[in-house]
């Protein structure tokens, strides 16, 4: 059974940092591109960062360019958000999906997480 | 950055009724584009890949098409399981951009 359970979630200063995790189960994780996605409560839902399967390339929304860190490992199949000089807008609901690959090409499976959810709040 | 526009924000429909979404692109994808429907507190689920596919599993009453700059997804007769909310996605280029939402209400 496909899993991705994310965690580390929880209520942080403004200005204070926190690390999510995805853990990933059930397919082979390498082979594919992993995205986090956001969703502040009561809004849309934000794609915020994608890292590629191998090359470990990377790519960010430009409202966490600078403070979030998206990295992988394979060997554990874990995927992570590090997230840095948190803003009250960070605020959300935070997903991991195979959304597609980095170069556009779409997957036949669609796999997401629960997802976790920050709260950033003095 | 491509924008994705989609319409409209919110539809009220009855059981048994066609309903159609739409989603514009501000420059051509392809057919780079998936739908997505989130149940509150639950979440996407992917309906539609490579703007027409039908995701494994999904009941064949979704349907969806388009391609370059113009995308539809179309309920052929809303079940009740269907009040929900509606994205489209591109996965064409970075930054990935989500439609804004379409909530689909019973009317």
């Amino acid at each position: 059974e496909v899993q991705l359970l994310e965690s580390g979630g929880g209520l942080v200063h403004p200005g204070g940092s926190l690390r999510l995790s995805c853990a990933a189960s059930g397919f082979t994780f390498r082979n594919y591109a992993m995205s986090w996605v956001r969703q502040a409560p009561g809004k849309g839902l934000e794609w915020v960062s994608t890292i590629s399967g191998i090359s470990g390339s990377t790519y960010y929304a430009d409202s966490v360019k600078g403070r979030f860190t998206i990295s992988r490992d394979n060997s554990k199949k874990m995927l992570y958000l590090q997230m840095n000089s948190l803003r009250a807008d960070d605020t959300a609901g935070y997903y991991c999906a195979n959304l597609a690959s980095t170069s556009g090409d779409y997957y036949e499976t669609d796999y997401w997480g629960q997802g976790t959810l920050v709260t950033v709040s003095s | 950055d491509i924008q994705m526009t989609q319409s409209p924000s919110s539809l009220s429909a009855s059981v048994g009724d066609r309903v159609t979404i739409t989603c514009r692109a501000s420059q051509g994808i392809r057919n780079d584009l998936g739908w997505y429907q989130q149940k509150p507190g639950k979440a996407p689920k992917r309906l539609i890949y490579a703007a027409s596919s039908l995701q494994s599993g999904v009941p064949s009453r979704f349907s969806g098409s388009g391609s370059g700059t113009e995308f539809t997804l179309t309920i052929s007769s809303l079940q009740p399981e269907d009040f929900a909310t509606y994205y489209c996605l591109q996965h064409n280029s970075f930054p990935r951009t989500f439609g804004q939402g379409t909530k689909l209400e019973i009317k």
